[in-house]
């Protein structure tokens, strides 16, 4: 596609449900990225891929948070269980690896009640 | 210390004036530095790259970057008021293409 597309853009749902969040990237690009980003606060770095292979998960928050990404296609970020605080932006971003120049996508707003 | 760090602002200049933004970063091998730029609401957008010492200039816009002082800076030459945003650095530290955000400086231009 002609760039980053997420969804759903929009989610509300129910403390303790379970949640999907999915992310296509550029056609291309190796390398994939997950940010959270809450009200008026900066991009915090979840998980990377580059292939289908996460060499840093450093930044998922709890086990309650995964992350998968079939080939260099489609990602999904899991998250169970959910609490009030994952309330945020979950913003997908794709690169290709030379340049590391990131494309994000809309995001999906997550609103957890 | 924080690994990029911004001045929150905001930083609030005239229509037609420079608007200077500044950045430093801990990591000191750090290979890959960008610019981005973030309305209200949406998500953030490209502004420049750049990768080594000097400045990098594309139209109203100039990158700077001091490896040794660890410092990239964004100029805005005739700013207009649909440049305010907020302005995110992110540093690839150690050359890795994992980007660390800046928490950003809010630019504000009134006419």
């Amino acid at each position: 596609g002609a760039g980053v597309s997420q969804s759903p853009s929009n989610k509300v749902t129910e403390k303790g449900k379970d949640v999907e969040l999915r992310c296509d990237p550029i056609s291309g690009h190796t390398a994939l990225y997950w940010y959270r980003q809450r009200l008026g606060q900066g991009l915090e770095f979840l998980i990377y891929f580059q292939g289908n292979s996460a060499p840093d998960k450093s930044g998922l928050p709890s086990d309650r948070f995964s992350a998968e990404r079939t080939g260099e296609s489609v990602s999904t970020l899991t998250i169970q269980r959910t609490q009030q605080e994952d309330s945020a932006v979950y913003l997908c971003a794709s690169s290709d690896y030379l340049t590391g120049e990131l494309f994000f996508g809309e995001g999906s707003r997550l609103t957890v009640l | 210390q924080k690994e990029v760090e911004q001045n929150s602002g905001p930083l609030s200049v005239p229509e037609g004036a420079i608007a200077s933004l500044n950045c430093t970063y801990s990591d000191r091998v750090s290979q890959s530095f960008f610019w981005y730029r973030q309305y209200s609401g949406k998500s953030p957008e490209l502004i420049m790259s750049i990768y080594s010492n000097g400045d990098k200039e594309d139209g109203r816009f100039t990158a700077q970057l001091n490896k040794a002082s660890q410092y990239v800076s964004l100029l805005i030459r005739d700013s207009q008021p649909s440049d305010s945003a907020t302005y995110l650095c992110a540093v690839a530290p150690g050359g890795y293409n994992k980007l660390i955000f800046g928490a950003g400086t809010r630019l504000a231009v009134h006419p």
